[in-house]
């Protein structure tokens, strides 16, 4: 099974600060995700890419940026971190369009913005 | 923009009981249903995944799909209490993109 690995698991973060949220798939998959998870919202996608130097801003990309350095590695970045952005983020990687759409997704990240 | 609809919001079934989890969605060009499971601490899992009109039987899980009523369903058979997890209704066009619904907290009672 494909693994996909995030970091940190958990992260406390001061309002107005900087955050990095990490992601790490081996399964050479194209695509990669990150959603956020919470209650009463199910999963919301943030940013997607489909290949290395892509990114497309996904349904609430407000407040976020991503970078895809390399088929591996996709990350999350809070530029300005507020409370509003206290959450469960998950990254996931799947195979390109289709019916090859199964999605493979991380342990999550547990950010509280104070 | 895709909506997708979960009903009901939660569902407490007896061991050995029948869970109905129902979806509805908005796009009549999606073309990929899938059902995801989340344990409490864990990411999603892809369950199963139904692309034709009609039934899929994995098991004890059988998925239904009627695209022009844009309405997709699971029904999980003879439920254990390690079905007690949260669903996830996903739906896709063709554009590599899923979206998901709010999902159904599913309880198996021993």
């Amino acid at each position: 099974e494909a693994a996909v690995t995030q970091s940190p698991r958990n992260k406390v973060a001061v309002t107005g600060g900087k955050v990095t949220l990490s992601c790490n798939q081996t399964n050479n998959h194209n695509n990669m995700y990150w959603y956020r998870q919470d209650t009463g919202h199910g999963l919301r996608l943030i940013h997607y890419s489909y290949g290395a130097g892509s990114t497309e801003k996904g349904d609430i990309p407000d407040g976020y940026k991503a970078s895809r350095p390399s088929q591996e590695n996709f990350s999350l970045i809070l530029e300005l971190a507020t409370p509003s952005q206290t959450s469960v983020y998950f990254c996931a990687s799947g195979d390109l369009g289709g019916s090859q759409n199964t999605l493979y997704f991380g342990a999550g990240t547990r950010l509280s913005v104070l | 923009q895709q909506k997708v609809q979960q009903s009901p919001e939660s569902l407490i079934v007896p061991e050995g009981g029948m869970a109905s989890l129902n979806c509805t969605f908005s796009d009549r060009n999606s073309q990929y249903f899938w059902w995801y499971r989340q344990h409490s601490g864990e990411g999603p899992k892809a369950l199963m995944s139904i692309f034709s009109n009609g039934d899929k039987k994995e098991g004890r899980f059988t998925a239904h799909l009627n695209k022009a009523s844009l309405h997709v369903s699971l029904h999980i058979k003879d439920s254990q209490p390690s079905d007690s997890a949260l669903y996830f209704c996903a739906v896709s066009t063709n554009t590599g993109k899923l979206t998901f619904g709010d999902g159904t907290v599913l309880t198996v009672k021993p």
